[in-house]
């Protein structure tokens, strides 16, 4: 089974602070994405990687950064939390490799709330 | 712009009648679509796809229909069961970017024993 873990399922931040999101996964996924979900919007892609090292902007990357130093590991950043960005995120993995059909796998998600 | 709409936000059915999920696209470039069904506090789990070659795709109690001249799909649940009171994503992804799912918004289901 593949298995994605958030380092947190619930975050309280203030305004103005750094905040790391932490996301792994165990399966040598080649591919990693981002996600926010917001009521009435649905799934909203960040950013993603398809290697080490390697990221792209998704649908909405502003405000945020992300990190991939090693194939398990894809952390989110936020630069400095704003109210706005109080939501919840999911990090999901697929096998990647030029699937041509290529499932993604979803960790549990973390509540972020920004004050 | 919205490529994938899921227009109604809600459905309530009784338990071991039709459950049917309706979802809308505009990009006629998308080639797969799969159905993700997700509960309170946790990630979103893969429930079914199809793929543009076909119009029809049965899992068990899950059959997913696709109208390409319609640009619409379904999943169709039968019977419901309360345990499949959550919410329900349809994702869209393209032969331009096989590994990019577009997310509709999402129907609530609730299956009433």
């Amino acid at each position: 089974d593949v298995k994605v873990t958030q380092s947190s399922r619930y975050l309280v931040k203030r305004t103005g602070e750094k905040v790391f999101l932490e996301c792994v996964q165990d399966m040598d996924h080649e591919n990693m994405f981002w996600y926010r979900q917001d009521p009435g919007l649905g799934l909203r892609l960040i950013y993603f990687s398809y290697d080490v090292k390697m990221k792209e902007k998704g649908d909405i990357p502003e405000g945020y950064s992300v990190s991939r130093e090693k194939k398990e590991r894809f952390s989110l950043i936020l630069e400095s939390a704003s109210t706005n960005q109080t939501s919840m995120y999911l990090c999901a993995s697929s096998f990647g490799r030029g699937q041509v059909v290529d499932t993604q796998y979803f960790g549990p998600g973390t509540r972020l709330t920004v004050l | 712009d919205q490529q994938v709409k899921q227009n109604s936000p809600s459905l309530s059915v009784q338990e071991g009648r039709i459950s049917i999920l309706n979802c809308d696209y505009t990009n006629s470039m998308f080639d797969y679509f799969l159905w993700y069904k997700k509960y309170p506090a946790e990630g979103p789990t893969f429930l079914i796809s199809i793929s543009s070659i076909k119009d029809k795709n049965e899992d068990g109690r899950f059959t997913v229909f696709l109208n390409k001249s319609a640009k619409h799909l379904s999943l169709h649940i039968v019977p419901s069961q309360p345990g499949d009171s959550a919410v329900y994503f349809c994702a869209a992804s393209g032969m331009d970017s096989s590994y990019k799912l577009i997310f509709g918004s999402g129907t609530r289901l609730l299956v009433r024993p």
